[in-house]
């Protein structure tokens, strides 16, 4: 079964660092990848995604994420953040024409301190 | 356009009850996904329903139903409510498929399960 980790529960970041936010799955073939952000008191929306092509993608607000097939990994990265990206970022995997849903992470809440 | 909107936003029941919680999904959008979220599990799949079909289940009891009228609105039920059922219960849209991964989702409806 397919499954999503990602590692950091919480991470506290001062305003100007630099984030990356780490997410591996597990699934041996072609996946379909993305990035959802939660911000206090807003639903859930998404951020970016990859399909296929470019592994370096770009979403909105300044993130991206790049998919390393080798590492099964798929990484969320901003050189700078803000203290309007405080908020949770969920990954999520799936298995495009299998009629699989999609598999979220358990998320990562982060918190920047002005 | 106007987004996902579930009904109700809060509700508090007792062990035992039933509840049916309520998805209006973006306007031309044919596909509702239903997620439970917790702290512990974080998001978790429980059907999703195209042109009124249930096209994928989730690993819950038969206790969580669902439905999808012919305008594209889903309900979805919970019989027999336990304390573990409380949780934040979202709905998501999609114009084509869960599995496309582009989900538009609601505010949710928070359970309570006293």
């Amino acid at each position: 079964a397919q499954s999503v980790s990602q590692h950091n529960h919480h991470v506290i970041l001062s305003e100007a660092a630099s984030l990356e936010l780490g997410c591996n799955y597990s699934y041996g073939g072609t996946v379909n990848l993305f990035w959802y952000v939660q911000y206090p008191g807003q639903h859930l929306q998404l951020l970016l995604k990859y399909f296929s092509g470019d592994p370096l993608v770009k979403g909105i607000k300044g993130f991206e994420a790049e998919f390393i097939k080798s590492k099964f990994s798929f990484n969320l990265r901003k050189p700078s953040v803000q203290w309007s990206d405080t908020a949770e970022y969920f990954c999520a995997v799936n298995a495009p024409g299998s009629q699989g849903n999609l598999i979220f992470g358990k998320g990562t809440k982060l918190s920047v301190k002005p | 356009k106007a987004g996902v909107t579930q009904t109700p936003r809060y509700l508090i029941k007792t062990r035992g009850q039933q509840v049916t919680l309520s998805c209006s999904p973006i306007s031309g959008h044919r596909s509702v996904s239903w997620y439970q979220q917790t702290p512990g599990q974080g998001l978790q799949f429980l059907f999703e329903y195209f042109s009124e079909t249930q096209r994928n289940k989730g690993n819950f009891p038969g206790r969580f139903s669902g439905r999808q009228f012919s305008n594209s609105r889903s309900e979805m039920n919970v019989s027999t409510l336990e304390l573990g059922d409380s949780a934040l219960y979202l709905c998501a849209s999609s114009f084509r498929s869960v599995n496309t991964g582009e989900l538009f989702f609601g505010e949710g409806s928070r359970l309570t399960v006293l």
